[in-house]
């Protein structure tokens, strides 16, 4: 196993349509984490699954924010109605049991 | 809520220096603290783990130092290369939290120039 994998590694999209990202875990690894990052600051918690089950949701997680672990493998990210403010570099991390998270390569979105 | 400084914001240092760049965090009640390289445009590459029982660990050239009681930890880099050029970040897992989700710093923008 390579490690974490994201996909696709940029994304451009115009205002308003909707975007879906892919995260491939560490395979052993139950737990996963969606993070956002902005320039110049450091990455905030989104959401995390343990298994297939999302656990827990940041208040920064609008209602156009959606996320799935299906049969507790890879997860997805959907945006809808995207806005500029959506702009981020949207990370994702994997661990084995709350010990050390390891990150994937990241998706660059850029709502225009 | 944890909150987590690094400092200095950005470094700039001579290759073959020792330094030090510093994390603090203001709820000393965590699980484990982790340091992240990321190189521009990237994703974040863990470095050192220390769990909240652990003084220090060491990897290479690197070395982390946790002092839980006064909410700080460092990271010592030893002999600077440019290669060593990257953003370092700090982040924290509060003891509270049995999910494991990591509260960050800002960073630690590093330069080594020749």
């Amino acid at each position: 196993d390579t490690g974490v994998s994201q996909n696709p590694r940029h994304k451009i999209t115009k205002r308003g349509q909707n975007v879906t990202f892919r995260c491939d875990p560490i395979s052993e690894h139950n737990r996963l984490y969606w993070y956002r990052q902005t320039l110049g600051q450091g990455p905030e918690f989104l959401t995390y699954f343990q298994n297939e089950a999302q656990l827990e949701k940041s208040r920064l997680l609008s209602d156009r924010f959606s996320a799935e672990r299906p049969k507790g493998s890879f997860s997805t990210l959907e945006i809808q109605r995207t806005e500029q403010g959506d702009s981020a570099m949207y990370l994702c991390a994997s661990s084995l049991q709350g010990n050390e998270q390891f990150f994937g390569p990241g998706t660059r979105l850029t709502v225009l | 809520k944890q909150e987590v400084t690094q400092i200095p914001a950005a470094l700039s240092v001579p290759e073959g220096e020792n330094l030090v760049l510093n994390c603090s965090f203001t709820d000393s009640a965590i699980y484990n603290l982790q340091w992240f390289r990321q190189d521009p445009g990237k994703g974040l590459t863990s470095l050192l783990l220390i769990q909240s029982s652990q003084r220090e660990q060491t990897s290479g050239r690197l070395n982390a130092s946790l002092d839980k009681s006064s909410g700080r930890s460092t990271l010592y880099i030893a002999a600077s290369q440019p290669g060593d050029s990257a953003t370092y970040l700090c982040a924290v897992v509060d003891r509270g939290s049995t999910l494991g989700r990591l509260y960050f710093g800002r960073g630690t923008q590093l330069t080594v120039w020749p």
